[in-house]
């Protein structure tokens, strides 16, 4: 069975410090992988997307992915009270029909 | 632009009783899909479908059932609902990446 796995966490990191989210799959035929946040009671908007190995920075966020290892990465630099969320990492496999495997999340939170 | 739109907000509903959940997207997009969240978890696929008329089971499509006659609108309905039923259902449409809808949270009791 496709699996995407996560520390479910809490993490807790200082204001201004860096996160670091971890994230595993199975299914070596994966090709897209996203990073999502979902704020409690709320929709999951995205965050991030990676397809190729190595890094992908936009504003605070870094994704890094490295296919070899089966494993993608979140990075979220000065990290704010209002990164507190859950985060979610997502996996496509086939891209017939864009189908998302999500891991579990890790919750996340930022300490003022 | 609406996006995706999901009602109802909330419903509560008695073991045996069946519903309709109601999902929309304005932007054209062939692909749709419905999730479950429980609390706790991920997000578990229920259906998708990739175009009208075309639907497809996904990991968890037990005591669910979808239809897809417009590109529009991917309604889920549950017959027979069961406590286990009880969870945050996420409609979401999909090209270069997901539009969620705001969901749908559904108590069975």
């Amino acid at each position: 069975q496709k699996e995407v796995e996560q520390n479910s966490g809490p993490l807790s990191v200082p204001e201004g410090a860096i996160a670091s989210l971890n994230c595993t799959y199975s299914d070596r035929v994966s090709q897209s992988f996203f990073w999502y946040r979902q704020y409690s009671g709320k929709s999951p908007e995205l965050i991030m997307s990676i397809y190729s190995n190595g890094d992908k920075e936009d504003g605070r966020f870094t994704a890094q992915l490295n296919k070899a290892s089966q494993y993608v990465s979140l990075l979220i630099r000065d990290s704010q009270p209002s990164d507190s969320a859950t985060y979610l990492c997502a996996v496509i496999s086939n891209f017939g029909n864009e189908k998302l495997t999500f891991g579990t999340g890790t919750r996340l939170t930022i300490i003022p | 632009n609406a996006g995706v739109t999901q009602t109802p907000k909330f419903r509560i509903l008695k073991i045996g009783q069946s519903m309709t959940l109601q999902c929309a997207q304005d932007m054209n997009h062939n692909y749709m899909y419905w999730y479950r969240q429980d609390p706790g978890m991920g997000l578990k696929l229920i259906y998708y479908s990739v175009g009208a008329g075309i639907t497809d089971k996904g990991e968890v499509p037990n005591g669910y059932n979808v239809s897809r006659s417009t590109t529009e609108y991917f309604p889920l309905r549950l017959e027979l609902a069961a406590p286990s039923q009880t969870s945050v259902y996420f409609c979401a449409s999909s090209y270069n990446g997901y539009t969620f809808g705001s969901g749908t949270r559904l108590t069975v009791v």
